[in-house]
């Protein structure tokens, strides 16, 4: 079945970086855009962003440009997300998550379970 | 604050019908197709309406997508307990090159 699975969350210190995976499985990963959504404790969906399905277009959310950033290996059906330079509000879960098949407007059809991003002295 | 604007809470008894808005502006709704999804507590979210008013397979026929003109509505007929969750909806934004959501919307079944 259809399957993401991140990993590489944790407790990073203010300043320091941290990599996000996200293993694919179930379908044709190189055939899809994929996001990184997070959401802070006790918080709504924040989109971080997203990247197309071969890795030639990728858009960031304002909060985290020139920060993070997002890239694939394809080989691998793994997605990734480099962190630098993580400040407290960087704290939330992170998912990773698939453009839906069907659907426009870059809409999410399947979300991961999460990994837990703790930015904290 | 969110680009799309939805109401914090709404609420209403079980079997009752609820619906849910989401407003936006020409950049994102008035010209994307919106999405919503639901998140029950402890989850991840999952899709719930797609281009406005699709349901992926599974997604029971209770639920229901509009839009018009800068908004989109979320409607859910014969409330369940079960359907007590958090409800985002969201769309691109051709502006911002970004993906944007509406802050979420409690649903209270009493």
């Amino acid at each position: 079945q259809v399957q993401l699975v991140e990993s590489g969350g944790g407790v990073v210190q203010p300043g320091r970086s941290l990599r996000l995976s996200c293993a694919a499985s179930g379908f044709t990963f190189s055939s899809y855009g994929m996001h990184w959504v997070r959401q802070a404790p006790g918080k709504g969906l924040e989109w971080v962003a997203v990247i197309w399905y071969d890795g030639s277009n990728k858009y960031y959310a304002d909060s985290v440009k020139g920060r993070f950033t997002i890239s694939r290996d394809n080989s691998k059906n793994t997605l990734y997300l480099q962190m630098n330079s993580l400040r407290a509000e960087d704290t939330a879960v992170y998912y990773c998550a698939r453009v839906d098949e069907a659907a426009a407007a870059l809409a999410i059809g399947v979300w991961g379970q999460g990994t837990t991003v703790t930015v904290s002295s | 604050q969110s680009v799309l604007t939805q109401p914090p809470s709404v609420s209403a008894a079980p079997g009752q019908k609820v619906t849910i808005s989401c407003s936006g502006s020409s950049s994102n709704i008035g010209n994307n197709y919106v999405s919503w999804y639901q998140q029950l507590p402890g989850t991840a979210p999952k899709l719930l309406i797609y281009d406005n008013n699709k349901r992926p397979s599974g997604i029971p026929d209770r639920f229901s997508g509009s839009k018009s003109g800068t908004s989109a509505t979320l409607g859910i007929t014969g409330l369940q307990t079960g359907d007590e969750a958090d409800y985002y909806c969201g769309t691109w934004d051709s502006s911002l090159s970004a993906l944007v959501f509406g802050g979420g919307t409690k649903l209270t079944v009493l």
